[in-house]
């Protein structure tokens, strides 16, 4: 596609509740992050994936958050157990991943999660 | 650790030239880059800088001296619609491809 899709744009959930939130990067484009944005904060990384490489995790927070890319395209970022300090913008980045300091993120639109 | 700091908020008139500064203290460095962020939007790409010096890019120029951990992003002929979020990222060597961003800052541009 042209561009780095996100859904839903919003979500609201309940505590305790589990969310899925999707990200189709631009075409081409084998590596993909997660990152959230809390308010007023800078973004977090969360998780890289790399073509078919066991995918960077680093940043989860806890093991409420997991995520998958299938078929080296589409990626789901999954929260179980949603709590109220979940809530963020988690936002999706893609880029070629060809390696090397131009390698340029392009950012989705974000998906708005708020946890009552 | 990753550090990186930013100026929370700026304002400048329009027609005027901004200069956004960003100091970073980090683990590694491969690459300091400025993305614009509009309320509710997402971030988007303005430029990076590698090596040190000057890289300009129309209305936007940004600098980087890695010796000082030192970045600005300059914006040059202020337009009402350059009011945004401008976020400094750092991303680390090696395989770790991820960026560490900064708080951003806001800057109002006033007519």
């Amino acid at each position: 596609g042209a561009g780095v899709s996100q859904s839903p744009s919003n979500k609201v959930t309940e505590k305790g509740k589990d969310v899925e939130l999707r990200c189709d990067p631009i075409s081409g484009h084998t590596a993909l992050y997660w990152y959230r944005q809390s308010l007023g904060q800078g973004l977090e990384f969360l998780i890289y994936f790399q073509g078919n490489s066991a995918p960077d995790k680093s940043g989860l927070p806890s093991d409420r958050f997991s995520a998958e890319r299938t078929g080296g395209s589409v990626s789901t970022l999954t929260i179980q157990r949603t709590q109220q300090e979940d809530s963020a913008v988690y936002l999706c980045a893609s880029s070629l991943g060809a390696g090397g300091p131009t390698d340029t993120q392009y950012f989705g639109p974000g998906t708005r999660l708020t946890v009552l | 650790g990753q550090n990186i700091d930013q100026p929370t908020e700026m304002t400048a008139t329009e027609g005027a030239i901004v200069q956004i500064n960003c100091t970073y203290q980090t683990s590694g460095f491969n690459g300091l880059f400025w993305y614009q962020q509009h309320a509710g939007e997402a971030p988007t790409f303005l430029s990076y800088n590698v090596l040190d010096g000057l890289e300009e890019k129309g209305r936007f120029s940004s600098f980087l001296s890695r010796s000082k951990g030192y970045s600005y992003l300059l914006l040059k002929e202020l337009q009402m619609k350059d009011s945004a979020s401008y976020l400094c990222a750092v991303r680390a060597p090696g395989s770790a491809r991820q960026l560490t961003f900064g708080s951003g800052t806001q800057l109002t541009v006033l007519p």
